[in-house]
């Protein structure tokens, strides 16, 4: 069975720094994606950024890039010129190539953003 | 156009008693996912429908059901709700099956339950 893990249950960054936040995950399968979700006081969970198990290239949306280690099962975020609208839960996410919608989650991070 | 919508937003029910949550997709998705959310937790997988059928299913009891509808919306319903239920419930679409893509997530239904 595939777990995901996420060490630091909080963090706090002041505005316009950078903050890298954890994800390992623990898998016996070649073929699979990586996901981190936001989940503002909204609650509803909003992707940030996707990552194929298969490609080496990091993947990157504007402030948010990933630090993707396959041999090691990492897979870490990291938040450029972190925003207040970054203030969130942030929640690591794996599913197996082809799986039927099972989403897997880590137990997510408190990240707090200070002005 | 509208994102994926669960009604209701909140609600609180009696140990015993049944409840039932709606879901409607993004118009277009075929595919609905229902995730269980304990306070303190990532959501945990529970069901998945697409076309009108099951495709998947977590590891939860027989007292979880779903169905997904013509117009592919779907319900997801408990029963002999314990207090251990109390969750927010979270639904999310895709177009297809396998959406590797990653799926677009409703804001949720908070069930408490006394």
């Amino acid at each position: 069975a595939q777990t995901v893990t996420q060490s630091q249950p909080e963090m706090s960054v002041q505005e316009a720094e950078t903050v890298t936040l954890s994800c390992t995950y623990d898998t016996s399968e070649n073929n699979y994606y990586l996901f981190w979700y936001k989940q503002p006081p909204s609650r509803q969970m909003i992707l940030v950024i996707r990552q194929e198990a298969y490609k080496q290239q990091n993947a990157t949306e504007n402030r948010f890039s990933v630090n993707f280690q396959k041999a090691a099962k990492s897979f870490s975020l990291k938040i450029s010129d972190s925003q207040l609208g970054d203030t969130a839960m942030y929640f690591c996410a794996f599913m197996k190539r082809g799986s039927q919608g099972n989403l897997i989650f880590g137990k997510g991070t408190k990240l707090s953003v200070k002005p | 156009d509208a994102g994926v919508t669960q009604s209701p937003t909140h609600l609180i029910k009696t140990r015993g008693q049944h409840v039932t949550l709606r879901c409607s997709p993004i118009s277009g998705h075929k595919s609905v996912s229902w995730y269980q959310q304990v306070l303190g937790q990532g959501p945990q997988f529970i069901f998945q429908y697409y076309e009108k059928e099951e495709r998947g299913r977590g590891n939860f009891p027989d007292r979880f059901s779903a169905r997904q509808f013509p117009n592919y919306s779907s319900e997801l319903n408990v029963n002999a709700l314990l207090l251990g239920d109390s969750a927010l419930y979270l639904c999310a679409s895709s177009f297809n099956q396998a959406n590797n893509y990653g799926y677009t997530f409703g804001s949720g239904t908070r069930l408490t339950v006394v």
